[in-house]
């Protein structure tokens, strides 16, 4: 199986500022056939089902603002807030579909300093 | 309004079953792979199992915590996903969500609001 790891398990940034939260894979995600890494993003607010916030790594979702951003280098994968918000205060979850079974990171709670 | 909604859950004791269903609206279920994910209290997300679709024989897939005790089946006629829990465990204790895969994409693009199952004495 495919272990997603992520880190770190929590941070308090200020309003305005930068949030970053990594996430690592035990393995490559990135299908040579058409070189996009099948790995998600995804928030998930008290009380509410996950939400998708990127698919392949860095696409962004419908409806997602651009202050959110994600990355790939390798087997390591980044979200970005430009500028974390109020209402971005949640859990934030890597998940691979590369390979089954599908497995997620532990997640990542993002607060308000 | 393309939508999920899981129902069935509850309380039951340890070695019991129960049966979730979903019923989906809004788009062509039968053209879908869909899958069941659970969150243990407190937890993170734990893929459950999918099924394919018609289209690729409606396969089966499973999480190993689950394989041999849970079952997904589905209706494409009633849009509805189900999932057979049996011999159940405490910790199957978990909202469990019944979720699309994009087409295209893979990633789960649409999620229902989720259903709460509790294997307690």
């Amino acid at each position: 199986d495919i272990v997603m790891t992520q880190s770190p398990d929590s941070l308090a940034v200020s309003l305005g500022e930068r949030a970053t939260i990594n996430c690592k894979s035990s393995q490559t995600l990135l299908y040579s056939s058409n070189n996009k890494n099948f790995l998600a993003w995804y928030q998930q607010k008290p009380g509410q089902p996950p939400k998708l916030l990127f698919y392949w790594a860095s696409t962004r979702a419908s409806g997602v603002p651009d202050r959110f951003s994600g990355s790939a280098s390798g087997t390591d994968f980044t979200l970005t807030v430009s500028s974390l918000q109020a209402e971005d205060v949640a859990v934030y979850y890597c998940q691979q579909y590369y390979s089954t079974p599908w497995t997620f990171g532990q997640g990542t709670k993002v607060e308000i300093k | 309004e393309v939508r999920l909604v899981e129902s069935g859950g509850g309380l039951v004791q340890p070695g019991g079953s129960l049966r979730l269903s979903c019923i989906v609206s809004g788009f062509t279920f039968s053209d879908n792979y869909m899958d069941w994910v659970r969150q243990a209290p407190g937890k993170g997300l734990e893929w459950v199992g999918h099924s394919q679709n018609k289209a690729n024989g409606y396969i089966t897939q499973y999480a190993a915590s689950v394989q041999g005790r849970f079952t997904i089946s589905r209706d494409d006629a009633k849009k509805s996903l189900y999932l057979q829990m049996d011999s159940l465990k405490t910790e199957d204790t978990a909202v469990y969500y019944c979720v699309r895969p994009h087409t295209w994409t893979g990633a789960f693009d649409i999620w229902g609001q989720g259903t709460v199952v509790t294997v307690s004495s």
